[in-house]
């Protein structure tokens, strides 16, 4: 079946360092894929999303590439800063399907 | 623009008692509706979907229970909260199924 598999957290930086959040996905055909964000004690935030293989979404300085050939899709920022701190979620979804297929999220910890 | 509102965004009941979240969403007509539960350092779990008034989909058999009384408004009930249903509830929307979901800031249920 569909699912979503991100690295386990939680993922503890200094500012200003580069943070990769790995994900990778089983599925069969082309799913849209996202990013998700959940600030302390917030519902959650589309960050970004790309739709077919190769599609790069951007947002805030974070950046995700759709990788057909690897089943990935990366989340990578060149620069963390404090305000960064929050669980990432990775998810799937195909168009007409109401479900999206979700990972476990991983805490991310930035420290000044 | 569209907007989701949740409430309340805290809640404390005791075991037993009864349980009434409201969710509405403002900006769009005939949205995909959606409730999740996100417990205690865990990922998503999708409870209710609806893509019509009146039209609910269970993911899990629980004592919760969603209804759709108007095209925007999404309410999760229980007659008779458990200790288990303390967590994290999160009411979510689409225009279209597959291409990701807007979420509401999310209610925090601590059944005691």
């Amino acid at each position: 079946g569909n699912s979503v598999t991100q690295m386990e957290g939680p993922v503890t930086l200094s500012e200003e360092a580069f943070l990769t959040i790995n994900c990778t996905y089983t599925a069969t055909g082309y799913p849209s894929l996202f990013w998700y964000v959940q600030y302390p004690g917030e519902g959650l935030q589309l960050l970004l999303k790309a739709t077919k293989a190769d599609d790069k979404g951007s947002n805030k300085g974070f950046e995700a590439t759709y990788r057909k050939e690897t089943t990935s899709f990366h989340l990578e920022k060149g620069s963390v800063q404090v305000s960064d701190s929050a669980v990432y979620f990775c998810a799937l979804s195909y168009e007409g399907n109401y479900q999206l297929i979700w990972g476990a999220g991983t805490k991310l910890i930035i420290k000044p | 623009s569209q907007t989701i509102h949740q409430w309340p965004a805290t809640l404390v009941q005791p075991v037993g008692s009864p349980l009434s979240l409201e969710c509405t969403v403002e900006g769009t007509s005939n949205p995909n509706l959606y409730w999740y539960r996100q417990a205690a350092g865990r990922g998503l779990q999708l409870l209710f979907y609806s893509v019509g008034i009146g039209q609910i989909s269970s993911e899990v058999p629980q004592n919760l229970s969603a209804s759709r009384p108007q095209d925007r408004q999404f309410i999760l009930s229980s007659k008779k909260l458990l200790l288990s249903d303390s967590g994290f509830y999160l009411c979510a929307w689409s225009v279209l199924m597959g291409y990701g979901y807007t979420f509401g800031s999310g209610t925090r249920l601590t059944v005691v």
